[in-house]
């Protein structure tokens, strides 16, 4: 295993409500990613974190926020969870310019 | 931002045959990874390569960046080498080492 784990791993919830996704690695990477994973999208990265308190936007980052106050940490908040968010979210991290490693990701379901 | 096609979207093999993966790029870049997601959705690195070759098993991978495509090769697949294979490409313009996905290739491998 590569040292890095979501939670939960599944999670529903209803429209409106905030939502907290965890990441945890032991690996001391560096960088850390938060994807979703739809039908016929692929992955799609949302926020990223380049080191602690250092984060930045994805391409669909509309409705998520990210915290990272430690290297192990990385944090996605649903702000007020709709349905459009119902999705696979996945955790990844790297070290630099190398492999990236994913988590077992979390299953969404927003009712 | 980059694009990322994977070719096939579908492939269907019998148990024992070889196979190709591809997957094009519209930009320079830093590196490519391929991943497969199993049945369970576990998602694990195949190949870091940013150039040439690399051959793991049963598995290869070319990467030929001055042509924007790389090739996985499968050969004497087997039922386990199912689900879905990506691409993801790190873009020379892009931020914090950030990845980005093809919408894979789903291969169904049938004893």
């Amino acid at each position: 295993d590569a040292g890095i784990t979501q939670s939960p791993r599944h999670k529903v919830t209803e429209t409106g409500t905030p939502v907290t996704l965890r990441c945890h690695q032991t690996e001391n990477h560096r960088y850390m990613y938060w994807y979703r994973q739809d039908p016929g999208h692929g992955l799609r990265l949302i926020h990223y974190s380049y080191g602690v308190k250092d984060t930045d936007k994805g391409e669909v980052s509309d409705g998520y926020s990210v915290s990272r106050s430690k290297t192990e940490d990385f944090l996605l908040t649903l702000e007020s969870a709709t349905s459009s968010q119902t999705s696979v979210y996945f955790c990844a991290m790297r070290q630099g310019n190398t492999e990236a490693f994913f988590g077992q990701g979390t299953r969404l379901t927003v009712v | 931002g980059i694009q990322v096609e994977q070719s096939p979207p579908d492939l269907i093999l019998q148990e024992g045959a070889n196979s190709t993966l591809r997957c094009n790029f519209s930009d320079s870049v830093n590196n490519l990874q391929w991943f497969h997601q199993n049945p369970w959705g576990q998602l694990i690195n195949l190949f870091y390569i940013p150039s040439w070759t690399k051959q793991n098993g049963r598995l290869s991978a070319t990467t030929v960046a001055t042509e924007r495509y790389s090739l996985l090769y499968i050969s004497s697949s087997q039922t386990t080498d199912s689900g879905v294979y990506f691409c993801a490409v790190e873009s020379k313009v892009s931020g914090a080492n950030n990845l980005f996905f093809g919408t894979g290739t789903r291969l169904t491998v049938i004893p």
